[in-house]
């Protein structure tokens, strides 16, 4: 089965740091764009951050340039998100998700992770 | 308050259509191609439209995507209970050089 299966997540106090981890399964995400989306409790969707296939290329939404770092280890077909000096307002379910390209002329996310809470609040 | 607009709300019966819209601008939907996800309640959004009109294998055929300048619609006829959550539109927005999605549309069938 075709998947992305994220770990890591949890409470963590303000200022703090954490890392999300987020493992493909059946399928490697070598050749692929890779992306972090989150989603506050009760709202609606927001991209945080992608890399391209061989992470050599990074962007990310500006409200957490600087703090948040995507990464990935192809070897280890897993993707990741170093978060540092957290806020409240970084509050959120974190999903990682896979863009295709398709012949149609365009990308998508067709792959998304289960998602990841994460708390920050003393 | 999000790059591209969306209805907060939107509700049907059974067996009806329904349409949920989508506005941005030139930077975004009008230049670049839109995907549409639908997000059940507590679980991870699924791709149901990409590139504006096209659905995934296993998308029913109930749902539909069309765009035109800078507004995309999808839309769900045949109206099931099942179609109850929220839907996104998304689109790359090259002035902020970043993805972007609607606020999301809660739908309700009633």
């Amino acid at each position: 089965e075709v998947q992305l299966v994220q770990s890591g997540g949890g409470l963590v106090q303000p200022g703090g740091s954490l890392r999300l981890s987020c493992a493909a399964s059946g399928f490697t995400l070598s050749n692929d764009w890779m992306h972090w989306v989150r989603q506050a409790p009760g709202k609606g969707l927001v991209w945080v951050s992608r890399i391209n296939s061989d992470g050599s290329s990074t962007n990310y939404v500006d409200s957490v340039k600087g703090r948040f770092t995507i990464s990935r280890d192809n070897a280890k077909n897993t993707l990741y998100l170093q978060m540092n000096s957290l806020r409240a307002e970084d509050t959120a379910v974190y999903y990682c998700a896979r863009s295709n390209y398709y012949d149609s002329g365009g990308h998508a996310f067709d792959i998304w992770g289960q998602g990841t809470m994460v708390t920050v609040s003393s | 308050q999000s790059v591209l607009t969306q209805s907060p709300s939107a509700s049907g019966t059974p067996g009806q259509r329904v349409t949920i819209s989508c506005s941005g601008s030139s930077s975004n939907v009008g230049s670049k191609t839109v995907n549409w996800y639908q997000q059940l309640p507590g679980t991870a959004p699924k791709l149901l439209i990409y590139t504006d009109n096209q659905r995934p294998s296993g998308v029913p055929d109930r749902f539909s995507g069309s765009k035109s300048g800078t507004s995309a619609s999808l839309a769900i006829s045949g109206l099931q209970s099942e179609d109850e959550a929220d839907y996104y539109c998304s689109a790359w927005d090259d002035n902020l050089n970043n993805w972007v999605f609607g606020g999301g549309t809660k739908l309700t069938v009633l």
